[in-house]
Order: structure tokens, then sequence, then C-alpha cells
């Protein structure tokens, strides 16, 4: 069966980066997009970017570009998203969440979400 | 980019109740339209697809619809593990953008 299994939580200091894993099982890695969603404390859900396994390509929101990189490591079916110079406003649940092979593109498979919490 | 709202924001239902949830897009995103349910301190979970595609396992008093700029999602007869928080999501280009959510409370 499909499985995605991120990290353990992470405490980080303001300015810091932060990387957490996604390790897929039970499917074909390079055949299905992931994409990485965040959760403030209270708040709703933010997509935060995607990644092609097959190839590495990504593509980012606008609010994060310079601080966050994606990468895919097809030998250990995991992918990884860092996210540098933390500042509080970052402490949030991080999911990663595969995306369907069909041309609808919803997220069909989620990780359990890792917690980062940035304080000094 | 695309904003998606969400509407409204929280709601108040008994069990048995009939739900509907609406969410906008600021263009058209044809019928890449996809609804999650959210429990508390677990991870999303995907409802309907395509707008109004039923996801394997998803009880059928669930159902969506809408193609364009406006979509509903409607939940037949509320029950006691459906109170959560649903969200929308576009995927038709990215930023893949989320709706603001709205939280189903038991009344």
């Amino acid at each position: 069966q499909v499985q995605l299994v991120q990290s353990g939580a992470e405490v980080k200091k303001p300015g810091a980066p932060v990387k957490v894993s996604c390790k897929a099982s039970g499917y074909t890695f390079t055949s299905y997009y992931m994409h990485w969603v965040r959760q403030a404390p209270g708040q709703g859900l933010e997509w935060m970017g995607v990644i092609n396994p097959s190839g590495g390509t990504t593509s980012y929101v606008q609010n994060f570009q310079g601080r966050i990189t994606m990468a895919s490591d097809t030998s250990t079916s995991t992918v990884y998203m860092e996210l540098s110079s933390l500042r509080s406003e970052d402490t949030a649940v991080y999911y990663c969440a595969r995306e369907t092979s069909g041309h609808t593109r919803e997220l069909d498979y989620w990780g359990q979400g890792t917690l980062v919490t940035v304080s000094s | 980019d695309i904003q998606m709202t969400q509407s409204p924001s929280s709601l108040s239902a008994s069990v048995g109740d009939r739900v509907t949830i609406t969410c906008r897009a600021s263009q058209s995103i044809s019928n890449y339209l996809n609804w999650y349910q959210q429990k508390p301190g677990k991870a999303p979970k995907v409802l309907i697809y395509g707008a109004s595609s039923l996801q394997s396992g998803v009880p059928s008093r669930f159902s969506g619809s809408g193609s364009g700029t406006d979509f509903t999602l409607t939940i037949s007869s509320l029950q006691p593990e459906d109170f959560a928080t649903y969200y929308c999501q576009q995927s038709y280009r990215s930023p893949r953008s989320f709706g603001g959510g709205t939280k189903v409370e038991i009344k």
C-alpha cells in the first residue's frame, strides 16, 4: 500500500534552516509528482511547491522563492524540502502529498506531517 | 495567481442535516477542483476530485458539483464523523491554491 513517512519534529532557532524528508513506498516513486503543503497552528493549508522526482524539476510558490529547495533521491525513494532563514511565522506542520497520475491532479496520499517550531 | 474563496468559513449543523459549502475561483479553472476533509491532528484526505468525482472509499453522502469558477460540496445527511474542516483546492495551474477552509461544527 502507498505510504509517505515523514521525518520527526524539529525545533529551530530563527535564521536556521530546516530539512524535512518524506520517504515513499508502495508505488513507483518516479511516476508521481510530490507536493509540499504547510499549515500554521490554527490556520488553513498553504501550498508551497512541487517536485517531479524523475529529473528533479521543481516549482515553488513565489512567497518562498530563494528560501526553499526541494530535492529527490531516487535510490531511497525520498523527497526533501529545505527551508532556510527560518522565522517565527514558519512554525507549522509540513506535509508531503503525492499527486495522482490522473489528469485531475488531486493529492491522493499524504504524509503524517512534520511539526517545525521556530523559537529563540 | 488563482485565488480560491470558500464560504462560509464555519457553520453549525445537526446530525442528519444537509450541508452545502461553496468555493469560488478568481478565474475559470474548468473542473480542476478538489475537496479535502481534515480532522484535528490529521493530514487532509481527498473526498472529491475533478469537481464531481467521488474518491474511492468515500461515502456517497458526499457530492461535488460546478465548473468554471463556482463549485459546491454537499453532504446530504451529516454524520457524527463528518464534523471536520473542509478545503477546496484548484489543480488547474501552479501555485495550486487552497480555499481558506470551512469548519463544520456540531449544533
